[in-house]
């Protein structure tokens, strides 16, 4: 049981090069969700999604498109990368529940804009 | 929009000695979160509480809902090297659902 994958680990962009991240959970969750962490800001919510075909903006979305094609996968994708878009990207996910529940969190993407 | 604020932002301490930190809110959470990062991962699930006044422990690690509903509290007995790293509180933008607001963390380093 693999839980949250992300790929790539590592990446390092020039300004205006586009790029994907892949997240992939194979816990049959509904819900997926993309922060980035930038030091002393903590984890911020770009987009998240409650299923399959649906997508909704977080609290920093600029900058970024997702896709949730498949119930299992979540994609990030920045078109014209920017120097303020280096951080580390997590993905995470879970599931339908009453009440709060935590995430399952992917180990990062650590993403260099030059 | 809710924020929370996480203290202290950074804690040096020695191996052996216990660990406070809070995290406040200027709304009411119905739900707290506390997880840690370890470096190079994602956060890992510590504990989580969901009624106010509650006191739950994992291991060592001890979290209380505040009373007010606006902060939460974790401590950490007899610290270990293994104990480093980024301590993140976090709740619920809305009641009841899977949308998660983070504080900005608590870097815990560790003296042998």
């Amino acid at each position: 049981n693999a839980g949250v994958t992300q790929t790539p680990k590592f990446r390092v962009l020039k300004t205006g090069q586009s790029m994907t991240l892949l997240c992939a959970q194979d816990m049959n969750h509904e819900y997926m969700y993309w922060y980035r962490q930038d030091p002393g800001m903590g984890l911020r919510l770009i987009h998240y999604s409650v299923g399959e075909g649906t997508t909704a903006k977080g609290e920093v979305p600029d900058g970024y498109n997702v896709s949730r094609l498949k119930k299992q996968n979540f994609l990030l994708g920045l078109e014209s990368a920017a120097p303020s878009q280096t951080s580390v990207y997590f993905c995470a996910s879970s599931y339908y529940a009453r009440g709060t529940r935590g995430y399952t969190f992917g180990s990062g993407t650590r993403l260099t804009v030059v | 929009g809710q924020q929370l604020n996480q203290s202290p932002q950074s804690m040096f301490i020695q191996e052996g000695e216990d660990v406070s930190m809070n995290c406040t809110s200027s709304s009411i959470f119905n739900t707290w979160l506390w997880y840690k990062q370890d470096p190079g991962e994602g956060p890992v699930l510590l504990i989580a509480l969901y009624k106010a006044g509650e006191l739950t422990s994992n291991g060592r690690l001890t979290a209380q809902f505040g009373i007010t509903r606006k902060d939460s509290f974790l401590n950490i007995s007899a610290s270990i090297p293994s104990d480093v790293g980024i301590y993140f509180c976090a709740g619920p933008l809305v009641q009841g659902a899977q949308k998660l607001v983070f504080g900005q963390g608590t870097r815990l380093t560790i003296n042998p």
